[in-house]
């Protein structure tokens, strides 16, 4: 089945800790996606990225990076610079071609807590 | 810039109800204009969406239909059941530079009891 996964689904960040959210689709997308959601606040864009190799930052990129190596692909790294890190975390993937091409998909979500 | 207001809730209806979600939104140009459905625990889900003034997009009973006159796409359904509580989010992606983004209410918990 195609889709987009997202792992681990809960992740535990200890004061001053880079972590490493996954994101993977096998959906042939060539945008990805990173967006945070706290409660009351809908989702807020982080980083994106068009194609292999090239990513633009969001509305709320510091404290993350990101890296796109691979079409499928898209990890968030939520580096110590980001203070207040606690948020469900959502990956999304859309195609730039065709009649789908605005739709964005999602993934189940990483839930990020901090110890 | 682009942005996106709909009813924030939370709701709370009985079975067989009838809902509405008002959305309306703010941008330059025909944006493309989108529901999304979050179950508890869950990601997104698209619910429906429409691409132009006066398309009607509709699925599991749930409508909105793209008023440009108004730039509203309030999301409707005739009855509601207990599966359909969830969050549901209004969104648009517009067409000016920067427009690979999508721009997202708040989000709407709604809560149907039997």
């Amino acid at each position: 089945d195609g889709g987009i996964t997202q792992s681990p689904k809960y992740l535990f960040r200890k004061e001053g800790q880079n972590v490493t959210l996954s994101c993977e689709q096998n959906l042939n997308h060539d945008a990805m996606y990173w967006y945070r959601q706290d409660p009351g606040q809908g989702l807020r864009l982080i980083y994106y990225s068009q194609i292999v190799n090239d990513f633009q930052k969001g509305d709320i990129a510091e404290g993350y990076s990101v890296s796109r190596e691979k079409k499928e692909s898209f990890p968030l790294t939520v580096t110590s610079a980001q203070k207040n890190p606690t948020a469900f975390y959502l990956c999304a993937s859309s195609s730039n071609t065709g009649q789908s091409r605005e739709t964005q998909y999602f993934g189940p979500g990483t839930r990020l807590l901090v110890l | 810039g682009d942005s996106v207001t709909q009813m924030e809730g939370p709701v709370t209806l009985s079975e067989e109800a009838f809902l509405t979600i008002n959305c309306t939104y703010t941008a330059t140009g025909y944006p493309s204009l989108f529901w999304y459905v979050q179950y508890p625990g869950e990601g997104l889900q698209l619910l429906l969406k429409a691409t132009k003034a006066d398309d009607k997009g509709s699925n599991k009973g749930f409508e909105a239909t793209y008023r440009k006159e108004t730039t509203s796409f309030h999301l409707e359904k005739g009855s509601v059941q207990v599966s359909d509580s969830a969050v549901y989010f209004c969104a648009l992606r517009g067409t000016q530079g920067g427009s690979e983004k999508l721009v997202f209410g708040k989000g709407m918990k709604l809560t149907v009891n039997p």
